[in-house]
């Protein structure tokens, strides 16, 4: 268990449709992320919220959608996606200071199907 | 971010010591060595990071040289659970922060 909860664990979705990927944290951190693994690819960065404020987009397609309410909750918001956005998502969380701010804590992640 | 170099896979017995190395010869001086593992279906896990000294864990122990160009990850007695993929990243401080690079790692077997 490492603190960063994400839901739904598997998800089956049609082109055509809207889901919600979610993500709880419950370490006090103040930056959460949103990263990508594709099949056979590195994780990639998509998006991330510092204080609650969306601070980086990595040239995400506007199909993919955040939403950071608080700096405990994180939202993926998807629509109209195609086959090739099947992937594994991993939300991660992190707490800012000056010093070393990559000391992340990643969730189980949902894995996505688009048929 | 500094280029990192891992070999692609290690085979290691359980029990033996797992000495997983990185190459890291363009780092500069404020970038951190950082390194994360993870298990097959799995968010990746932190194990540990460094700057110029050696540090120790619960974990893992990490070796940094001197001209912090390379550095190894041990798992001082490797047990099945800790088959993974092992990234070695290398990431500047102060303001940055989670913009984790993620290359291909290295793939640990530890086979009993």
């Amino acid at each position: 268990e490492t603190g960063v909860t994400q839901t739904p664990r598997h998800l089956v979705m049609g082109m055509t449709n809207k889901k919600s990927l979610k993500c709880e944290q419950h370490l006090g951190h103040n930056a959460m992320y949103w990263y990508k693994q594709s099949a056979k690819k590195p994780l990639e960065l998509m998006f991330v919220y510092n204080f609650k404020e969306q601070t980086e987009n990595n040239s995400v397609p506007s199909r993919f959608s955040p939403e950071c309410p608080n700096s405990s909750h994180l939202f993926l918001h998807l629509h109209t996606l195609q086959p090739e956005d099947s992937a594994l998502y991993l939300c991660a969380s992190s707490h800012i200071d000056r010093g070393a701010n990559e000391k992340l804590f990643f969730g189980s992640g949902t894995q996505l199907s688009v048929l | 971010d500094a280029k990192t170099t891992q070999p692609p896979s290690m085979d290691c017995a359980e029990g033996r010591a797992a000495n997983l190395p990185c190459n890291h010869s363009t780092i500069s001086g404020n970038e951190y060595v950082y390194w994360y593992r993870q298990i097959h279906s799995q968010g990746p896990q932190y194990i540990i990071h460094g700057l110029k000294n050696n540090e120790t864990n619960e974990m893992a122990s990490l070796i940094i040289t001197e001209d912090r160009k390379s550095s190894t990850l041990i798992l001082p007695h490797a047990t099945l659970r800790d088959t993974a993929v092992y990234y070695c990243i290398g990431r500047g401080g102060g303001t940055s922060y989670g913009k984790l690079t993620f290359g291909q790692g290295t793939i640990l077997t530890v086979h009993p």
